[in-house]
């Protein structure tokens, strides 16, 4: 059975950092393509950002470049987001997913972290 | 930047066909996705690549995609498929989601 588990949100105020992370299981991550998704509260889905398998090529949305990171390490098939210069506009539920196949459909998600940014 | 845009609602009675849009220009040459999220919980994939189900969604889940724009139908809807619906494709690779539909079955 696929788990994907996120923990490290929390409350963090303007212009401070977080780092998430996303532990697996169930799947062959290391040939996975892996994806940030996060969702406002009351709001609709958007995409964050993508990393490749060896981690050779990443892809962001343009309000998060220059201040999120995606990495992962497929010895522990973990993915991380850090997250720095966090404005409120950044607060709402972050998802990891994998993407699948070559249309890159989000297969698998995990149940979301919470991340608050207020003062 | 690409854009995709969903009704925000759609009502539909038990046992019916519930039809759900999703427009962006020149969709049809992209691969659509759906993905239905009850409330509270997170997203779970319905259709990929514009038709294809995954293992485990129901057959009355099917879509289709061409032109302009892609539709999900539910047919013989039933009160469990009551959720928010998001369409989701991608530009180049940067990924693009709908505004979400909320289906509410009366």
């Amino acid at each position: 059975e696929v788990h994907l588990v996120e923990s490290g949100g929390g409350l963090v105020q303007p212009g401070g950092s977080l780092r998430l992370s996303c532990v697996t299981s169930g799947f062959t991550f290391s040939i996975s393509w892996m994806s940030w998704v996060r969702q406002a509260p009351g709001k609709g889905l958007e995409w964050v950002a993508n990393i490749k398998q060896d981690g050779g090529e990443r892809y962001y949305v343009d309000s998060v470049k220059g201040r999120f990171t995606i990495s992962r390490d497929n010895a522990k098939n973990s993915l991380y987001l850090q997250m720095n210069s966090l404005r409120a506009e950044d607060t709402a539920v972050y998802y990891c997913a994998s993407l699948g196949g070559n249309s890159w459909q989000f297969d698998y998600w995990g149940q979301g972290t919470l991340v608050t940014v207020s003062s | 930047s690409y854009e995709l845009t969903q009704p925000p609602s759609v009502s539909v009675s038990p046992g019916q066909t519930a039809t759900i849009t999703c427009s962006g220009d020149k969709l049809g040459d992209k691969y659509a996705s759906w993905y239905r999220q009850r409330p509270g919980q997170s997203p779970v994939l319905v259709i990929y690549q514009d038709t294809k189900r995954p293992s485990g969604i129901p057959e009355r889940f099917s879509g289709s995609n061409s032109g302009n724009t892609a539709t999900l139908t539910i047919s013989g809807t039933q009160a469990m498929d009551e959720a928010d619906y998001y369409c989701q494709a991608w530009d180049s690779s940067t990924g693009v989601f709908g505004g979400g539909t909320k289906l509410t079955v009366l």
